[in-house]
């Protein structure tokens, strides 16, 4: 079945340790995004990739970088988690800007 | 400011018509949506309403839009207790070039028997 996988689904690092989280899909879409859901809020668009080109929210943290090397991958960095990074990452991809498939997400937790 | 709000909570007998509501910022936005999330789940796309309509019928789902309110309601008829889930109002404001989706808090449905 054709999908979006988000690896790991639970990823535990220490404050400042640097973390990468991982999206792959299937489905062959040429728009990736990543969101932030922190506990009982509202998901937020960190940024997206529209085939290579990368665009990131006004309000996205600098300590949040993206990667896509291919058209199946794309990567969420964290380069100095805080502890309020704690949060559900989702992935999503689309054809164009059409619906949104989401991944499972990752559950991030800041020691 | 963009927010977008729903209830937070809903409990419903099994059998019974559920409806979550929503209010949304953007009298400008084309689609408006809603979505579920199961416990361990992304979010799935349950369905969306073009702006220019007032209502759009599913099978056990309707779709409600008030655009002079910017209301948004989500009926699911003979509510399951596979039906329990969290469920996101989203719209979709024009400009910027790219679909972003702007999310509720979500409302939690229970289902009881």
């Amino acid at each position: 079945d054709a999908m979006v996988i988000q690896n790991p689904r639970y990823q535990v690092t220490q404050f400042g340790k640097p973390v990468t989280l991982s999206c792959s899909q299937t489905l062959n879409h040429n728009v990736m995004y990543w969101y932030q859901q922190k506990s009982s809020q509202a998901p937020k668009l960190l940024f997206h990739y529209y085939d290579k080109d990368f665009n990131n929210e006004a309000d996205t943290p600098d300590n949040f970088q993206s990667r896509r090397p291919n058209t199946s991958f794309c990567f969420l960095d964290i380069r100095s988690p805080g502890l309020g990074d704690a949060a559900m990452y989702l992935c999503a991809t689309s054809r164009g800007y059409n619906e949104q498939f989401f991944g499972p997400g990752t559950r991030l937790t800041v020691l | 400011g963009e927010d977008v709000e729903q209830s937070l909570f809903l409990s419903v007998r099994e059998g019974d018509s559920s409806v979550i509501n929503c209010t949304y910022t953007d009298s400008s936005s084309t689609y408006l949506y809603w979505y579920k999330q199961e416990p361990g789940a992304g979010l799935q796309l349950l369905t969306y309403i073009f702006s220019n309509m007032d209502m759009k019928q599913d099978q056990r789902l309707t779709v409600l839009l008030n655009k002079k309110d910017k209301h948004l309601s989500l009926r699911i008829a003979d509510t399951q207790t596979g039906d329990s889930a969290i469920y996101f109002c989203a719209e979709s404001p024009p400009g910027g070039g790219y679909n972003k989706l702007i999310f509720g808090a979500g409302t939690r449905l229970a289902v009881h028997p």
